[in-house]
Formats: structure tokens, C-alpha cells, sequence
């Protein structure tokens, strides 16, 4: 079963505003990593974050985690038409080592 | 060239038959896995390796079969193809950090579009 699920299951926004995807999972976790797909293509890593970490940034992204309640969310801010992709989190489950636990992602399309 | 590649990117094949999804990576990464993307069910898990002969099932290994004789190739076969294998499939890879216990980032390949008629 998935562990990951990003709500919502699609998002659609104009250029510049910003992108706001959840991911809420089920069980205890080591990391949460979040991914691109654009159509077509494979996955493409964007941030990682730790289970003792609140927050991280790279770029236009932001993530936030919280496992009291089991969830992180990927903010994009000022988005472009270029961001416009499936959005996937991923987790462990801390003592499979390895495997990873994809969502069924989310679909942002941004309208230039 | 480095990464990860899969090759073929499009096949087409009859129900019965067997096929082999070709999956090549480039460094020396421990860690493998074979996942399926279909609408409404995201990426599952077939099958991963975690070593040059360690392979483990995933969530949905029936109907396939993997190897893994050499770290950088793991091929994954339907050994009796059928319509509900039709789907996208991603080979990726990824490494364990030393002294962390935990993995790298997976990296994917572009991708297996298999057609199953």
C-alpha cells in the first residue's frame, strides 16, 4: 500500500501565484523526499527533509514537515509555466532501508 | 554517458510472450528498483535489489522476475505478458550514505512504455 498521499489531486494557477501540495503519510519515517515528474519523463529528486527537521528550502521551494501530524507540504512560490508537472512525496518507513513509498502525486498546471 | 538508462523506451508485445526491460546504471549504486505507474495508482513497487543477488518483492511482484549477476544492470521480465501489465515503467537507483543508515536520493530512468495487445 502507498504511504504517501498528495492532496490535492490537481492544482491549476496562474504565473506568479504560488503552489501549496500536501502529502500526509501513515507511518514513522527517517526522511521525506519530494518529486518532479514532468509529462513523459522519469522522476526528478527535489528536496529531501529529515524527520528532525521543521523546515527547508532550496530555491523557489519551500517544504515544511510535521510528523506529530504526519504530513509535509511543498510550497513553489512564484511560480512560472515551466513548473507545470506532477508532484510526487516519498517516504521510508525507517527500517526498510531502501524502499521508498510513492504518493499518486499531485498535477500542477500553471497558466502562463 | 552517466546515469541511469532503460532501454527500450516503447515496446509492444502480444499476451503470452515474454519481455525484458532493460535497466543500466552508471554509478555503481547500491541500491535498484523497478516501480510501475499506472492513472490512479501512482508509482508501485515491483521488485528492488539491494545488492549485486539481492532482490526482494515489492507491493505488486506477481507476473515478474528479476536478476541482479552485476551491480550496474537489473533487467526485470514478464515472463507471460498480460493486457493489466500495459503500463509505464521506471527503473531507478539510489546509494547509502556512509555512517548514516540511510539512502541518497533515487534517481530514475526515463521510462519503459509497454503496451501489452
Amino acid at each position: 500500500s502507498q504511504q504517501g498521499e498528495e492532496d490535492p489531486q490537481a492544482l491549476s494557477i496562474q504565473e506568479g501565484e504560488n503552489a501549496t501540495m500536501n502529502c500526509s503519510y501513515k507511518t514513522s519515517i527517517n526522511n521525506l523526499q519530494w518529486y518532479r515528474q514532468n509529462s513523459g519523463r522519469g522522476l526528478v529528486h527535489l528536496i529531501l527533509i529529515r524527520s528532525n527537521e521543521r523546515e527547508k528550502h532550496s530555491g523557489r521551494l519551500r517544504v515544511t514537515l510535521d510528523t506529530s501530524k504526519k504530513s509535509s507540504s511543498l510550497l513553489i512560490t512564484a511560480s512560472r509555466a515551466a513548473d507545470t508537472a506532477s508532484y510526487f512525496c516519498a517516504t521510508d518507513r525507517g527500517s526498510t532501508l531502501g524502499r521508498l513509498y510513492f504518493g499518486r502525486g499531485t498535477q500542477l498546471t500553471v497558466w502562463p | 554517458d552517466a546515469g541511469i538508462t532503460q532501454s527500450p523506451r516503447y515496446k509492444i508485445t502480444e499476451t503470452g510472450r515474454q519481455v525484458t526491460l532493460m535497466c543500466h546504471q552508471t554509478w555503481s549504486h547500491s541500491y535498484m528498483f523497478w516501480y510501475r505507474q499506472d492513472l490512479g495508482h501512482g508509482l508501485r513497487l515491483i521488485y528492488y535489489s539491494a545488492a549485486a543477488d539481492i532482490t526482494d518483492k515489492g507491493e505488486v511482484p506477481d507476473g515478474y522476475v528479476v536478476s541482479r549477476s552485476k551491480t550496474e544492470n537489473f533487467p526485470l521480465t514478464l515472463e507471460s505478458a498480460t493486457r493489466s501489465q500495459t503500463s509505464v515503467y521506471f527503473c531507478a537507483s539510489s546509494d547509502i550514505l556512509p555512517g548514516q543508515g540511510r539512502n541518497t536520493e533515487a534517481f530514475f530512468g526515463q521510462g519503459t512504455r509497454l503496451t501489452v495487445v
